[in-house]
C-alpha cells in the first residue's frame, strides 16, 4: 500500500499566520491527492482534490499544490475556524490511504 | 440537503458479527459510488471499502477482505457493511461517505457509528 507521510504532526500558529502542511507519498501518485479538515467530534470535510482543485464552498485561503510524490496544503491567513486536524489522501491506487494527520493548534 | 445517517454499531465480542447501515437522502443515491471509512479512537483515517453505482464493483482494504462485505439497496437509498469475524483492531468509528464525481474522494460524510470489539 502507498504510505502517505505528513509533516509536521502538529503546528502551533496564530490567527493570520500562513500555514503549510506537507504530505509525501511513498511512490509516484501523479496528482491524485485530496485534503480533508476534521474538527473535534465531527466528520472530515473535503477541502481539495486533484492536488489543487478547491471543493465547492471552501474558502480561497486554502490552496494545494504538488505532483508526483510531494504535496502541500497552504492556509494563507489562518482563521479561528481553521484550527483542526488535516489529512491528505491518495487515490492513485487501491487501497486508498490517508496521512496520519496534522493538528493545527492555537499558539 | 445531502444527509448520511449510519446505524448498527455497538459492542461485540471478538469473532462476532455486526451489520452497519447508512441511510442516504438529499441526492440521487443510485448514481454515486459509496464508501466506508473508519477511524480508530484517537487515530487516523482508514478507507475500508467502496461500491460502484450498480454494485458491480467492490473494493476492500486487505485487512478486511474475506470478513467484510459492502452492499447497497438503491430502492431503499441505503448502504450496508456486513462485518464478520470481528477483531479488536476493527474497533473504530465507521463513517459512510459519498464518493465525488471522480469516485475517489469523499464529498459528504455521515457522523459515524461506533463499533467496539471487546470481550
Amino acid at each position: 500500500a502507498i504510505r502517505m507521510t505528513q509533516s509536521p504532526s502538529s503546528i502551533s500558529a496564530s490567527t493570520g499566520d500562513r500555514v503549510t502542511i506537507t504530505c509525501r507519498a511513498s511512490q509516484h501518485i501523479s496528482n491524485y491527492v485530496a485534503w480533508y479538515q476534521q474538527k473535534p467530534g465531527k466528520a472530515p470535510q473535503l477541502l481539495i482534490y486533484a492536488a489543487y482543485i478547491l471543493q465547492s464552498g471552501v474558502p480561497s485561503r486554502f490552496s494545494g499544490s504538488g505532483s508526483g510524490t510531494d504535496f502541500t496544503l497552504t492556509i494563507s491567513s489562518l482563521q479561528s475556524e481553521d484550527f483542526a486536524i488535516y489529512f491528505c489522501q491518495q487515490y492513485y491506487t487501491y487501497p486508498w490511504t490517508f496521512g496520519q494527520g496534522t493538528e493545527v493548534e492555537i499558539k | 440537503e445531502v444527509q448520511l445517517v449510519e446505524s448498527g454499531g455497538g459492542l461485540v465480542q471478538p469473532g462476532g458479527s455486526l451489520r452497519l447501515s447508512c441511510a442516504a437522502s438529499g441526492f440521487t443515491f443510485s448514481t454515486y459510488w459509496m464508501t466506508w471509512v473508519r477511524q480508530s479512537p484517537g487515530k487516523g483515517l482508514e478507507w475500508v471499502a467502496n461500491i460502484k453505482q450498480d454494485g458491480s464493483e467492490k473494493n476492500y482494504v486487505d485487512s478486511v477482505k474475506g470478513r467484510f462485505t459492502i452492499s447497497r439497496d438503491d430502492a431503499k437509498n441505503s448502504l450496508y457493511l456486513q462485518m464478520n469475524s470481528l477483531r479488536a483492531e476493527d474497533t473504530a468509528l465507521y463513517y459512510c461517505a459519498r464518493c465525488s464525481g471522480s469516485g475517489s474522494t469523499f464529498d459528504y460524510w455521515g457522523q459515524g457509528t461506533l463499533v467496539t470489539v471487546s470481550s
